[in-house]
């Protein structure tokens, strides 16, 4: 089955960058989605085939899928950041959906 | 607007079968998307479980296959889910979400539910 490999954690300082990455085998042939969790709550839809914002989410969240990588950004990054963020692809060879481990953004 | 509610028994025993629904509001089932559950075990990461379309086909992941059942209730507006032989490894939170067909991303989800396998 599928395999998408995140780093358990990325820390990023006030105002700064972050950048969460998501491998896989070919992952750039494939429609990568982003969600962000915040304790105690359920995800919600960050990014969207590759890198499509749904309604209300800031365009200081962008995402970009190439060779095995796909990457999440968070510019000028705030507190508010601070969560889980998990990549997901659907895998059409067995019509399965996978998630990634998931990342926790910390905001120093 | 389209909102999910999970519901269901918050605590099922070992061996017997873990039941859930989630309700649609502001949108029929029947109309279009897919409709999924996805798993959190405590403290861990997502898993997802399975998918309905709207015409009643299914998908399940491998894992799960063989104890997992999950159909629609179009006159309810429900969706649900049955996972047989549950053990202390079926804990966690469940959440169902509605589901883009196109991309298959999971875009409006419940706020999800708690069920604890335990004796």
């Amino acid at each position: 089955s599928y395999v998408l490999t995140q780093p358990p954690s990325v820390s990023v300082a006030p105002g700064k960058t972050a950048r969460i990455s998501c491998g896989g085998n070919d992952i750039e042939s494939k429609s990568v989605h982003w969600y962000q969790q915040k304790p105690g709550q359920a995800p919600v839809l960050v990014i969207y085939y590759d890198r499509d914002r749904p309604s209300g989410i800031p365009a200081r969240i962008s995402g970009s899928n190439s060779g095995n990588t796909a990457t999440l950004t968070v510019s000028r990054v705030e507190a508010g950041d601070e969560a889980d963020y998990y990549c997901q692809v659907w895998d059409s060879t067995s019509d399965h959906m996978v998630f990634g481990g998931g990342t926790k953004l910390t905001v120093l | 607007q389209v909102q999910l509610q999970e519901s269901g028994p918050g605590l099922v025993k070992p061996s017997e079968t873990l039941s859930l629904t989630c309700t649609v509001s502001g949108y029929s089932i029947s109309s279009a998307y897919y409709w999924g559950w996805i798993r959190q075990p405590p403290g861990k990461g997502l898993e997802w479980i399975g998918s309905v379309y709207h015409t009643g086909t299914t998908d399940y992941n491998p894992s799960l296959r063989i104890r997992l059942s999950m159909s629609l209730d179009t006159s309810k507006n429900q969706f649900s889910l049955k996972l047989t032989s549950v053990t202390a490894t079926d804990s966690a939170v469940y959440f169902c979400a509605r589901v883009l067909a196109t991309v298959r991303a999971f875009d409006i989800w419940g706020q999800g539910t708690m069920v604890t396998v335990s004796s």
